[in-house]
């Protein structure tokens, strides 16, 4: 059983608030990954980490930004909600290259 | 650009039949490939993997996969469908991208009694 935890599981917020999803695991992986996802189609990946202090965009372009100042949590924020931003968010994370990447339950995201 | 394609994006099956979903990829090394499930409202569960050695993997939940690197396809079969299997299935394969995962659009399994 991984250990990767997401807060809020589900969050309805109003349009121009700040948000923040925290995840957080207790594995030790130096890699970490947030996805995106619609209802009904596949998994985005909009970041990752490598490690402590490392970032980098991911393949689908987002307006949320992340950091990583601990290795065990990768907050994602966005700074004004909008309703094209309502989608679930998983995160996941890995040990090294070829070893498993885990996810956690994700956040529901509901932008009014 | 590594990609995945699940063909079927709707599959029902009678519960006690035998299962089998589809994945091709494209990828020009050697792939590192992933199938995840899916419940409702939850995260993504490893169903199993090959990342090389024999291409018969077996996982969890009694699912296992065949790596064909001749059609460039990594099938997942179950022999007898139980009722709580179904969920969203989804296949990955290892990305440039910080070693995430590049992933198709995902098969909805139905099971009926």
């Amino acid at each position: 059983e991984a250990d990767i935890y997401q807060t809020p599981r589900y969050l309805v917020i109003g349009t121009g608030k700040k948000i923040t999803l925290e995840c957080s695991q207790t594995m030790g992986h130096d890699k970490m990954y947030w996805y995106q996802q619609d209802p009904g189609m596949e998994l985005h990946l909009i970041h990752y980490s490598y490690g402590v202090n490392s970032t980098e965009k991911g393949d689908l372009s987002s307006e949320s930004t992340v950091s990583r100042i601990r290795t065990e949590h990768f907050p994602l924020t966005l700074e004004s909600a909008r309703p094209s931003h309502t989608s679930q968010y998983l995160c996941a994370s890995r040990l090294g290259g070829a070893e498993t990447q885990y996810f956690g339950p994700g956040t529901r995201l509901l932008v009014l | 650009a590594q990609s995945v394609t699940q063909p079927d994006i709707h599959i029902t099956v009678s519960e006690g039949a035998s299962l089998e979903l589809r994945c091709n990829y494209s990828y020009g090394a050697t792939p590192y490939l992933f199938w995840y499930v899916q419940s409702p409202g939850q995260g993504l569960q490893l169903l199993l993997k090959y990342f090389s050695g024999d291409t018969l993997v077996q996982g969890i939940k009694g699912f296992e996969a065949e790596f064909k690197r001749s059609q460039s396809s990594f099938n997942l079969r179950k022999p007898s469908v139980h009722w709580s299997d179904a969920a969203e299935y989804f296949c990955a394969v290892g990305s440039n991208s910080g070693y995430a995962l590049n992933f198709g659009k995902g098969t909805s399994l139905l099971v009926t009694p």
